[in-house]
């Protein structure tokens, strides 16, 4: 069955701008989380969405937000771009279920320049 | 706060030899632990799971190992292959219910390398 799929795969913005990223699941999951992967920080979470509601979120400033569509498709936001905010975007989905597995999608990485 | 972390960040074997990558964790209310393999380019990619209440769990040339006492987890490979070279992480997990939070709690990562 086809993996998780994240678009785009590269990006490169101007500080100031938004960026959109999107995350097409394993078909049947309905849990999709998203993270930020930096050399220094290492992988830390954004926040998770199942059923289109966000259900858990981490410790990041509000220009970084998401949503879910009723197709279990997820997209996440990024308001006025830092060159912080350079990274390895992660999406990955679950069943949501117990200790069900997450499957990782390739990434999409945003350059801020 | 929570942190999971990694004993080593660089660990280089010889191809044919066993790996052995370890993780410390401080949450001890984790329900259970996965490890992840990254390849370069690629997403993290599931390797092998252990739930809170097991201490040892086997997959394919994989082994993990729990000790809750001092909280900490290894992964073991044996007969290391030039393939296994990659970024390993551990993560830790929470369960509510009958649902996963949908948060992982990743380590900072060891990369192994494989010598030929």
């Amino acid at each position: 069955k086809a993996g998780v799929t994240q678009t785009p795969r590269y990006l490169i913005k101007t500080r100031g701008q938004q960026v959109t990223l999107s995350c097409s699941p394993i078909s049947g999951h309905r849990s999709v989380s998203w993270y930020q992967q930096t050399p220094g920080q290492g992988l830390q979470f954004l926040f998770e969405y199942f059923s289109e509601t966000q259900r858990n979120k981490g410790n990041f400033p509000g220009r970084f937000s998401g949503r879910q569509f009723s197709n279990s498709r997820s997209e996440m936001n990024v308001s006025t771009l830092e060159l912080g905010d350079s990274a390895l975007y992660l999406c990955a989905s679950s069943t949501g279920q117990g200790a069900d597995g997450y499957t990782f999608g390739s990434g999409t990485r945003l350059t801020v320049v | 706060g929570e942190s999971v972390g990694l004993h080593l960040p660089t660990l280089s074997v010889q191809e044919g030899d066993n790996s052995i990558i370890n993780c410390a964790y401080s949450n001890s209310a984790s329900d259970y632990f996965i490890w992840y393999k990254q390849e370069s380019g690629k997403g993290p990619q599931f390797i092998i799971d252990i739930r809170s209440n097991m201490d040892k769990r086997q997959g394919q040339r994989v082994t993990v190992l729990l000790n809750k006492t001092v909280k900490h987890l290894s992964l073991q490979i044996a007969a290391t292959q030039p393939g296994d070279s990659a970024v390993y992480f551990c993560a830790e997990g929470r369960i509510h219910g009958s649902s996963n939070t949908g948060k992982l709690i990743f380590g900072q990562g060891t990369t192994l390398q494989v010598k030929p």
